[in-house]
């Protein structure tokens, strides 16, 4: 079982829209969670950091919840460039091995 | 700032052939990481230097090595190219080893025939 799961989805939602990825993680020592977005065929970039407070950047939303172990990513006004694959990423403290999850594919049509 | 950069962008080998895929970043970042990305496998870390001098196994280290040139530089060799590494392999860097995101470089496509 992986430490980092995401449903693969393909989420395929219209233009607008608002949607919602989870992402579970198993280690409760995790410390340090980040969003990354990678197009096709192209490597990961950051998209956020996520903080226990929660945080935003203009129409995206990361949340943390410890107790039940998960990060979450909210993407509001969907934009047909937003269709990306998104990895969530965990990493323990002292640890130098960051988990990624598989990613979950979003589909963004007009 | 080129930030991460790798080289070569494509490369097809032959089964028993080795080769050396070469990455530098130049935001002097202190850590740096070799992954590979198979498909609905996700990214796994083969190798990673948590600073210049250190270099430690990560999830999937058989079949390479690597080398950390200096600061800037962390290449990763296939000494004996096998048909099960085939994949796309993404060098990173970041600030420090935990707590600090990754940059990553453009990838290598790697074929082994």
């Amino acid at each position: 079982r992986k430490e980092v799961e995401q449903d693969p989805g393909p989420f395929n939602v219209p233009e607008g829209a608002t949607v919602a990825f989870n992402c579970t993680y198993s280690n409760s020592a995790s410390q340090s969670f980040f969003w990354y977005r990678q197009d096709c065929r192209k490597e990961p970039k950051l998209l956020m950091s996520v903080y226990s407070s929660g945080n935003e950047d203009g129409r995206f939303t990361a949340q943390l919840n410890r107790a039940s172990q998960y990060i979450s990513l909210l993407i509001r006004d969907s934009k047909l460039s937003d269709s990306a694959t998104y990895l969530c990423v965990a990493l323990s403290g002292g640890s130098y091995i960051p988990t990624f999850g598989r990613g979950t594919s979003l589909i963004v049509h007009p | 700032n080129a930030g991460v950069t790798q080289t070569p962008k494509f490369q097809v080998l032959k089964t028993g052939q080795s080769m050396t895929l070469q990455c530098a970043q130049d935001m002097n970042h202190n850590s740096m990481y070799w992954y590979r990305q198979d498909p609905g496998m996700g990214l796994r870390l083969i190798y990673y230097s948590a600073s210049e001098g250190t270099t430690d196994k990560g999830e999937v280290p058989n079949g390479y090595n690597v080398s950390r040139l200096n600061k800037r530089e962390f290449s990763l060799r296939l000494e004996s190219a096998a048909p099960s590494q085939t994949s796309v392999y993404f060098c990173a860097s970041s600030r420090l080893a935990d707590y600090n995101e990754q940059f990553f470089g453009p990838g290598t496509r790697l074929t082994v025939l």
